[in-house]
Formats: C-alpha cells, structure tokens, sequence
C-alpha cells in the first residue's frame, strides 16, 4: 500500500462514452502526475500538477482532461477515446514537483471498446 | 524523448542467483531512480541515486552511477521468487520530471 488509490481499476467503455478515472492521495504530498502505459512502450508522462496548478500537458489529445480540485484529488476524465488508448493509466505523487521519488497508484486498466 | 533504455530487455535467473540489469540515460541528470512493477500493478519506488554519487546500497540491492558513461546498474543479490516483477530506471534532470525506460522483465525461478 504506497498511500496513493486509484478507482476503478478496470473500465471497459466504448467509444462515444465519457467517464473519469479517479486518484487520491494520503501522504499530504504536492505534485500529482498521470502517466500512460502502454504494451511493450515506457511510461509516458501525461499531466503534471502541482499546488493544484497544472505545468506539464506533454501534447495529450485534448479528449484527456485532467482535473485537481485539491492536493489530494486528481481527476482524468476522458471523452470519445480511440482503440489505441486501452492501457493502464497510472496516477502518481510526489512531495514535491521535480526530483523526488514518485509514489504510484495500483493503476486502473482501461479497455477501449 | 525516451532517455533509459535498459538492458537486458528479460533476464531469467534461479532462486539465490544475483541479478545485474543496466540502464543508459542521454542527457545531464539530476538524480537516477530504480522502481520496480508487479504485473499490471503500479510501481514502486526501490532507490535513488544522486549525479554526485557513485554507488548505493539498500538492502539486497546494490545500485551504481556512472555518469561519465550515462549508465547505470541494479544489481539484486540472493535473488527470491518474489523478487519476479519488471524493473525500470528513470531519470530526472533540468525538466523536473521522471524519463522512465522501457523495463527488464526479471523471472526468478525457485
């Protein structure tokens, strides 16, 4: 248990659907991230939040936005997904923004039907 | 741009063997982090090395830096069937954010 919780954990939805994925931490850190991965690719950095401020948008297709209404939220809400966006998506924390170690969520494995 | 690159891709070991997985990184860095991932789960953070350290120790791991090379090692001793999961290396420098590799798959067999 690092702290970090993400719901749900599995999503099936199709295409014209819209739904959020939720993450919550307890460690009272500042930064929060979205990350994406995919088979057989790295992780890839999607948003950056920090104080509630987002500072990284790594050219995300604009049908992922992300939401932080407080320090301990973070929200991705997705809307008119594709196929290729099936992956697991995994919300982490940090205590501060930049050269900390992250602390990540279980991930919640999205299936894009 | 993608900065580790870990080598091997899987590496398969017997239980009590030591295993060694090496990671290149491209550009100046700030500090060096080892995670490690269960199947389909999230990562968890093993280690961080600093630019101006050369090798560190945390239990049965053994991480070192070489920056002159851009490379760094994870060397895991007495491997454990529990020890089984992939294992990625990611670098933070002047961005202020984490570069992960593309993960060593290690299988440790009992």
């Amino acid at each position: 248990e690092t702290g970090v919780t993400q719901t749900p954990r599995h999503l099936v939805m199709g295409m014209t659907n819209k739904k959020s994925l939720k993450c919550e931490q307890h460690l009272g850190h500042n930064a929060m991230y979205w990350y994406k991965q995919s088979a057989k690719k790295p992780l890839e950095l999607m948003f950056v939040y920090s104080l509630e401020e987002r500072v990284e948008n790594n050219s995300v297709p604009s049908r992922f936005s992300p939401e932080c209404p407080n320090s301990s939220h973070l929200f991705l809400h997705l809307h008119t997904l594709q196929p290729e966006d099936s992956a697991l998506y995994l919300c982490a924390s940090s205590q501060v923004r930049g050269f900390y170690e992250q602390y990540f969520g279980p991930g919640t494995r999205l299936t894009v039907t | 741009s993608q900065q580790g690159e870990e080598d091997p891709q899987a590496l398969s070991i017997q239980e009590g063997e030591n295993a060694t997985m090496n990671c290149s990184y491209k550009t100046s860095i700030n500090n060096l982090q080892w995670y490690r991932q269960n199947s389909g789960r999230g990562l968890v953070h093993l280690i961080l090395i600093r630019s101006n350290e050369r090798e560190k120790h945390s239990g049965r791991l053994r991480v070192t830096l070489d920056t002159s090379k851009k490379s760094s090692s994870l060397l895991i001793t007495a491997s454990r069937a529990a020890d089984t999961a992939s294992y990625f290396c990611a670098s933070t420098g002047s961005a202020r954010q984490l570069t992960f590799g593309s993960g060593t798959q290690l299988t440790v067999l009992p």
